[in-house]
């Protein structure tokens, strides 16, 4: 089955650091990758829509310029949360179809991020 | 009005009982569907999917789509505590997601 595979698992950082979380989907090609965030207790939130070699589409009340996402090929995504605040604690995961619009979701394990 | 609407719960189901878990949509051109669970912690893992009208089976799990009622369901037999989750329903055309519903089986 298709495997999305997310690093790092777990990150602690300092205020004002950034943090880079990659993902990559191990046995197919996306052209498209999701970003979402998920507070404790709280549903899943779209963040943005990585697209491979293309800007990506930020969902609305997500700042582009502090989360910062990168699909340099069709086997990976990066996003980097810059400057990160103690609010920016959350659990981000990534998500890849194998196949057309209407085909599931495949979802990495997740990061939970920490800034302290 | 949410794009896609579920019961927060907790639903709470004794083991070896079914439980039904629903969810209501808005957008009537979707075309796709589908449930994810979700433990504590832990990333959405994809149980099933669903395209056409009717009911779908799948081992203990069964979903079940009524377009012209625009909702989803999903069944799941002889419960065990082992179903204790979030079950997240899941509709696109565009990728959204309900609020999910958490089961609590009941030893």
């Amino acid at each position: 089955g298709a495997v999305v595979s997310q690093h790092p698992s777990r990150v602690i950082c300092k205020s004002g650091t950034s943090v880079k979380i990659e993902c990559r989907s191990l046995d197919f090609q996306a052209t498209t990758m999701f970003w979402y965030r998920q507070f404790p207790k709280q549903s899943l939130m779209l963040m943005a829509t990585s697209n491979e070699g293309s800007k990506a589409t930020y969902e609305q009340g997500v700042e582009k310029d502090k989360f910062l996402i990168n699909h340099a090929s069709l086997t990976l995504s990066t996003l980097t949360v810059t400057s990160a605040h103690p609010e920016d604690s959350s659990f981000y995961i990534c998500s890849a179809r194998d196949g057309g619009e209407g085909s599931p979701l495949h979802f990495g394990n997740g990061t939970r991020l920490t800034v302290t | 009005q949410k794009e896609v609407e579920q019961n927060s719960g907790p639903l709470s189901v004794p083991e070896g009982a079914i439980a039904s878990l629903n969810c209501t949509y808005s957008d009537r051109g979707s075309q796709s569907f589908f449930w994810y669970r979700q433990y504590s912690g832990k990333s959405p893992e994809l149980i099933m999917f669903i395209y056409s009208n009717g009911d779908k089976e799948d081992g203990r799990f069964t979903a079940q789509l009524n377009k012209a009622s625009q909702y989803v369901s999903l069944l799941i037999r002889d419960s065990q505590p082992s179903d204790s989750a979030t079950y997240l329903c899941a509709v696109w055309q565009k990728v959204t997601f309900g609020t999910g519903t958490k089961l609590q089986v009941i030893p």
